[in-house]
């Protein structure tokens, strides 16, 4: 149980462009998702923290604009980072929280590399 | 604010021997603590968690970490390591809003 996919795994787009990372809890309901960066050889940072149904909470120096999150329902959550630049080239991972969960217990996913040319 | 340090970077140990991977959190309640692994292009695993009770906590994959109120310590061991298990390794404690915050990471390398 508490298995939390990334679709897609990775992605290349051109500089400008627009993509769009999702991240699904496949065997339970995730009232809190959390998405975070992971630069090369470097540890994982909290990007944002959103519940279902609500407006995402970004974490200091993240741009809202530019990373947008969707918590649509209990088991999506979407990442769009729009227009793309090659320094927003790193691996995104999600993360998923069950409600009755214990605490700070977060279900991750496998993550999805970004590369921006 | 919550802080965690893994003070190594990188650790090799061949193959068969003990591991003891080390972890200092600042925290100024009680902490929650986690160690995860990760793989290379992959998500993190949850070895384990200690939330309270007894402070000497069993894992996955034969991993045990022990925590140390008086040394601010939540250090990962396993008595006999595998080649499979090389990967990164990371520590987490729990903070307000059930985040989390890690420390950079230790790679552990295993040498046959």
């Amino acid at each position: 149980g508490a298995v939390v996919s990334q679709h897609p795994s990775w992605v290349i787009c051109k500089s400008g462009t627009s993509v769009k990372i999702e991240c699904r809890s496949l065997d339970f309901q995730a009232t809190t998702m959390f998405w975070y960066r992971q630069f090369p050889k470097q540890s994982l940072m909290l990007m944002a923290t959103s519940n279902e149904g609500s407006k995402a909470t970004y974490e200091q120096g993240v741009e809202k604009d530019k990373f947008l999150i969707n918590h649509a329902s209990l088991t999506l959550s979407t990442l769009t980072v729009t227009s793309a630049h090659p320094e927003d080239s790193s691996f995104y991972i999600c993360s998923a929280r069950e409600g009755l969960a214990g605490v700070n217990e977060q279900f991750f996913g496998p993550g999805t590399r970004l590369t921006v040319l | 604010a919550q802080s965690v340090t893994q003070p190594d970077i990188h650790i090799t140990v061949s193959e068969g021997a003990s591991l003891e991977l080390r972890c200092n959190y600042s925290y100024g309640a009680t902490p929650y603590l986690f160690w995860y692994v990760q793989s290379p292009g992959q998500g993190l695993q949850l070895l384990l968690k200690y939330f309270s009770g007894d402070t000497l906590v069993q894992g996955i994959k034969g991993f045990e970490a022990e925590f140390k109120r008086s040394q601010s310590s939540f250090n990962l061991r396993k008595p006999s390591v595998h080649w499979s298990d090389a990967a990164e390794y990371f520590c987490a404690v729990g903070a307000y809003g059930n985040k989390l915050v890690f420390g950079a990471g230790t790679i552990l390398r295993v040498k046959s």
